[in-house]
């Protein structure tokens, strides 16, 4: 089985000040590791993703993600936060070596930046 | 450029109501895809389909069934609605591997 924690509900930061929204995750074999944004009353949005290579991943908007295969965790991160950037954010796992195409979502991390 | 389109937008059943979702892609992806989102729980799998042809149970597949028209149309049935299925649902498809999933704007669906 596959699945991702995203052990907070909520992630406060100011405006200029860098961001980290967790994420950690569980499969058998090599994960494909992928983040998400929701704004209100849409649909996901794909930032970025990790399939092999460089642990640190780049993405839209100025996000980024870091890939860490010990502690099974793949974290948003972007240096200097924006009002705009506040929104739903969603990690998603599935394994790369199963027929199983479909995605495992995590529960959402509710980022609200101040200005 | 559409993308992925979702119809009806919102809905408000009876318990015991049918009805069916809509969604059609317009990227000529090859897989489609139907989650539910529920407060603190994220998105749950209903059902995806691979390929034009093939449909294969996600997680949480009681009481809905699909359909794969075509390349295009991937529809979701609700058979017998339950106050359970009240949540919005998402559509979504994907060139498959390791390519995103290109996401509707959902359908927000109240069951009473």
């Amino acid at each position: 089985a596959q699945s991702v924690a995203q052990p907070e509900d909520q992630v406060n930061v100011a405006e200029g000040n860098p961001l980290t929204v967790k994420c950690t995750y569980s499969v058998s074999g090599n994960p494909y590791l992928f983040w998400y944004v929701q704004y209100p009353n849409r649909g996901l949005q794909f930032l970025l993703k990790y399939i092999t290579g460089d642990n640190l991943v780049k993405g839209s908007y100025g996000f980024e993600a870091e890939f860490n295969k010990s502690q099974t965790s793949f974290h948003l991160k972007k240096p200097s936060a924006l009002v705009s950037d506040s929104a739903l954010y969603f990690c998603a796992v599935r394994a790369s070596d199963t027929g199983r195409r479909a995605l495992t979502f995590g529960s959402g991390t509710r980022l609200q930046v101040q200005p | 450029n559409a993308g992925v389109t979702q119809t009806p937008k919102f809905q408000v059943l009876k318990t015991g109501q049918s009805m069916t979702l809509q969604c059609a892609q317009d990227m000529n992806h090859n897989s489609m895809y139907w989650y539910r989102q529920d407060p603190g729980m994220g998105l749950r799998l209903i059902y995806y389909s691979a390929s034009e042809g093939t449909t294969d149970k996600g997680e949480v597949p009681n009481g809905y069934n699909v359909s794969r028209l075509n390349k295009r149309e991937f529809s979701l049935r609700l058979e017998s609605a339950a106050p359970s299925q009240t949540s919005v649902y998402f559509c979504a498809s994907s060139q498959g591997g390791t390519s995103p999933l290109h996401f509707g704007n959902g359908t927000r669906l109240t069951v009473t």
